[in-house]
């Protein structure tokens, strides 16, 4: 069954850079029929879907957020990262590593089917 | 972006009883290819992740239980828990996975009456 552990520093001065890790068990990052994404939920706000990438590396991001948003992953370790520069207060939210379904060879995306617990950061100074 | 909106924001319901929540879509989920809504219901409740009820519209995730259940078309979609169980209180966000950028609803808090 695969697990997903986000980790990362709570708390990031504004204008920093956030950088969050996302280690998989159980399972492959370079799994076929999936793909991997980072969702956002601010206090009281609804889910945001920052982005997603491959195990090959490609990434697609959401283009409110694409200026500012790098993710990669190291298929030695099978973890995932994020970096998001330039942070503000809005930023402040719990970030979740996300597995996506997809068809074989991923052309078409689906629902969301494996969550990490998620971790929250904060942007203050 | 396909804009998710759900109702209502809050809802109560007695034991027992059926509770619906409703998703609309502001465009249509439905891939005239394989005739599929690219529709997806999670439920949250407090302190952990979201997990994954339904998808395709209609299609319960392994483990869920029968009491939950999807049903729409197109644009307008309703997630229904048949019998209330108090396990069941949460929140509901309904998703489309149609297009990028995903978007969920604002989600409709479930509480007992």
């Amino acid at each position: 069954q695969v697990q997903l552990q986000e980790s990362g520093p709570g708390l990031v001065k504004p204008s920093e850079t956030l950088s969050l890790t996302c280690i998989v068990s159980g399972g492959s990052v370079n799994s076929d029929s999936h793909y991997w994404s980072w969702i956002r939920q601010p206090p009281g706000k609804r889910l945001e879907w920052i982005g997603y990438i491959y195990g090959s590396g490609s990434t697609y991001y959401n283009p409110s957020l694409k200026s500012r948003v790098t993710m990669s992953v190291d298929t030695s370790k099978n973890q995932l990262s994020l970096r998001l520069s330039s942070v503000t207060a809005a930023d402040t939210a719990v970030y979740y590593c996300v597995r996506g379904a997809c068809n074989l060879s991923c052309y078409q995306h689906y629902h969301f089917d494996v969550w990490g617990r998620g971790t929250l950061v904060t942007v203050s100074s | 972006d396909f804009v998710m909106t759900q109702s209502p924001d809050s809802l109560a319901v007695s034991l027992g009883e059926r509770a619906t929540i409703n998703c609309n879509s502001s465009q249509s989920v439905l891939y005239s290819s394989n005739d599929k809504n690219y529709l997806a219901w999670y439920q949250q409740k407090p302190g952990q992740p979201p997990k994954l009820l339904i998808y395709w519209a209609s299609t319960r995730q392994s483990g869920v239980p029968d009491r939950f259940s999807g049903s729409g078309s197109g644009t307008d979609f309703a997630l229904t828990i048949s019998s209330l169980q108090a396990e069941d209180v949460a929140v509901y966000y309904c998703q489309q996975y149609y297009s990028t950028p995903r978007t969920f609803g604002q989600g409709t808090k479930l509480e007992i009456k």
